[in-house]
């Protein structure tokens, strides 16, 4: 059974920078899937932040692509998420996920504070 | 980027009765289209992919149609499990979704 796990910091200064991390069980992240970041503040509806894939080529959401960048690793079997210049704005639930849009797996979600 | 617009905002309905969900895209999606079930505290459920395409496990009461920019998705007779937030997905381009449509209990 595949499995995704969100783990970080749930509280991140103003202005500072957001890493998260999805470790992947019961699956290869060098398998040929797309690997993406989804975030839904408070509330609010689900965004797509980015995706990559297996051999390392990324899409960025348009309007957060020059805070973005995503990466794999493959001997930890995780990939991660890092956001720059944090604005209260970016305080969400953010979700890692296997193939958004098609037959695949959703990890449960971790809540990221953007606070002073 | 393509906007997907979902209508209605909230549907309020009685157990057994038949839910139509609607999705309309600002440019041609195709038939990249899917729809995801959303509950308090969970993430997203894959319900339908590719605009009709049941996700595996998901009962046959729910089916989708469309094609293009008008997507719909149907709940042939809702069950109390089905009361929850409905969102529709395209990957044509970027990845966007709908801002969803809460199916509440009357």
């Amino acid at each position: 059974q595949v499995q995704l796990r969100e783990s970080g910091p749930g509280l991140v200064t103003p202005s500072g920078t957001l890493s998260l991390t999805c470790d992947v069980s019961g699956a290869s992240i060098s398998s040929p899937h797309w690997w993406s970041w989804v975030r839904q503040p408070p509330g609010k509806g689900l965004e797509c932040i980015g995706e990559i894939y297996h051999t390392g080529d990324t899409k960025y959401s348009p309007t957060l692509k020059s805070r973005i960048t995503m990466s794999v690793d493959k001997s930890r079997n995780q990939f991660s998420l890092i956001v720059t210049s944090v604005t209260a704005a970016d305080t969400a639930v953010y979700y890692c996920a296997r193939d958004v849009g098609r037959e695949g797996f959703w990890g449960q979600g971790t809540l990221v504070t953007v606070s002073s | 980027e393509i906007v997907l617009t979902q209508s209605p905002g909230t549907l309020s309905l009685s157990p057994g009765e038949r839910a139509t969900l609607s999705c309309r895209a600002s440019q041609n999606v195709g038939t990249y289209l899917s729809w995801y079930q959303q509950k308090p505290g969970q993430a997203p459920r894959l319900l339908i992919y590719d605009t009709s395409n049941r996700a595996t496990g998901i009962p046959a009461r729910f089916s989708g149609s469309g094609s293009g920019t008008d997507f719909t998705l149907t709940i042939s007779s809702l069950e109390p499990e089905d009361f929850a937030v409905y969102y529709c997905h395209q990957r044509r381009t970027w990845l966007t979704f709908g801002g969803g449509t809460r199916v509440e209990i009357k």
